[in-house]
């Protein structure tokens, strides 16, 4: 069973710079799964950041970027703010497959 | 831009069917290129359930195949999920959302089904 695997929390200062990764099972992730990744605040539906890897949405904040390092996918945030404190996902497509998402990493501005 | 909006019933006896709906609206769902797709969230975290294009083809998730419909209403600009069967794994907030070839762009707002007697 593949699974896509998340850091299960991450503690950053306010504008500081903090890496999210997104690891899959079966090997070393790259643009053909187009990772995407999602931002989740309490009580709220998530909402997408990235797409394909490295692409943003017109509403993502410039503090965010995508790409890949080290054979995972990741999110980076620069310059941190209290409002980026929350839940992020991860969404890997497997070709023909299932689509999977990661467990998840809670991000705590502190 | 493009919103999402759940409906359904927000409670479900076991063994019986779980049906929601998702009503589009700011964009037609007969816009080709589109995915229109239902997601779950429980505690064990969020789970792809399948989706429709809207020429009426559909994928459904292997696991939950056997207990999943998924439909499409154009003239309403709507599009349908039936989960079969349920018990209380089932429970869960259902997303609707659209995606696409390398992605998702809009989320509805999510709504609770609590499976329960």
């Amino acid at each position: 069973q593949t699974v896509v695997t998340q850091e299960p929390s991450l503690t950053v200062s306010p504008g500081g710079t903090v890496t999210l990764t997104c690891a899959s099972s079966t090997g070393a992730v790259t643009s053909g799964y187009y990772p995407n990744w999602f931002q989740q605040k309490p009580g709220q539906a998530p909402r997408t950041l990235i797409y394909n890897t490295s692409n943003k949405h017109s509403w993502t904040p410039a503090r965010f970027s995508g790409s890949l390092l080290g054979g995972k996918a990741a999110l980076t945030l620069s310059g941190v703010q209290p409002e980026d404190e929350a839940e992020y996902y991860c969404l890997l497509y497997y070709g023909g497959a299932q689509p999977l998402f990661g467990g998840g990493t809670k991000l705590t501005v502190l | 831009q493009v919103q999402l909006q759940e409906s359904g019933p927000g409670l479900v006896k076991p063994s019986q069917t779980l049906s929601l709906t998702c009503t589009v609206s700011g964009g037609s769902i007969s816009t080709g290129g589109y995915y229109w797709t239902w997601i779950r969230q429980h505690p064990k975290g969020l789970e792809w359930i399948g989706y429709i294009y809207y020429s009426g083809s559909t994928y459904y998730n292997p696991s939950l195949k056997s207990r999943v419909t998924i439909s499409i209403d154009t003239s309403k600009n709507q599009f349908s999920l039936k989960l079969r069967s349920v018990t209380a794994a089932d429970t869960a907030v259902y997303y609707c959302v659209r995606a696409y070839g390398s992605g998702i762009d809009f989320w509805g707002q999510g709504t609770r089904v609590m499976v329960s007697s």
